[in-house]
């Protein structure tokens, strides 16, 4: 079956521009969280939604936000860019229940650089 | 708060040979689980095993095993018959069982495995 789905791939953008990253779970998967990579701060967990309700949040600015439709596909919108957005953003799915069958995927991510 | 400690960052091994991927975590809640995950440098977040806190027998997935050490918090990464294509950064990611589909992150460990 189809893994998770991530759009754009790779994108460039000028500072003090929005973006919006999509995401598409595997099918079946209720939950749905964006993560971020940086070079300096590693993998932070930016939020999760489950049911088209975000249900955990990391520690980023209000600049960062989520929402997810009634698909379970999810966007994620970065606004007023700066340099230090610029990273790899990770989406991943699961079940969204607890044990084994909460495996979860990830998608290939979106390469995001601000300049 | 989990933390996570992954405390070789670079490692290398001959082909065919077998290697251990050390990821040692600071958590005080009783039910958890554990992921390793492999990026290649193309970014994909790929899953390769899973461990329950519970489970009492080491997960094994094909090449991949965990050495599980719950009294100890260890979960070490045990890669059989090293492969050219294992070379990439791998990652230790506990999580909690009951909303673990937030992961904290290690730093990574980069293995590359020489011909």
């Amino acid at each position: 079956k189809a893994g998770v789905t991530q759009t754009p791939r790779y994108l460039i953008k000028t500072r003090g521009q929005q973006v919006t990253l999509s995401c598409s779970p595997i099918s079946g998967h209720r939950s749905v969280s964006w993560y971020q990579q940086t070079p300096g701060q590693g993998l932070q967990f930016l939020f999760e939604y489950f049911s088209e309700t975000q249900r955990n949040k990391g520690n980023f600015p209000g600049r960062f936000s989520g929402r997810q439709f009634s698909n379970s596909r999810s966007e994620m919108n970065v606004s007023t860019l700066e340099l230090g957005d610029s990273a790899l953003y990770l989406c991943a799915s699961s079940l969204g229940r607890g044990g084994a069958g909460n495996t979860i995927y990830f998608g290939e991510g979106s390469w995001l650089t601000v300049v | 708060a989990q933390k996570i400690t992954q405390t070789q960052p670079g490692m290398f091994v001959q082909e065919k040979e077998a290697v251990t991927l050390d990821c040692t975590y600071d958590t005080s809640d009783q039910s958890y689980g554990l992921f390793w995950y492999k990026q290649p440098s193309s970014g994909e977040m790929i899953f390769l095993i899973y461990q329950g806190s519970y489970d009492e027998q080491n997960a094994t997935e094909g090449r991949y095993s965990l050495n599980f050490q719950k009294a100890r918090k260890s979960a070490n990464l045990v890669i059989s018959a090293s492969q050219l294509g294992d070379s990439a950064m791998y990652f230790c990611a506990p999580g909690l069982t009951g909303s673990a589909r937030q992961l904290t992150f290690g730093s990574g460990t980069q293995l590359t495995v020489l011909p």
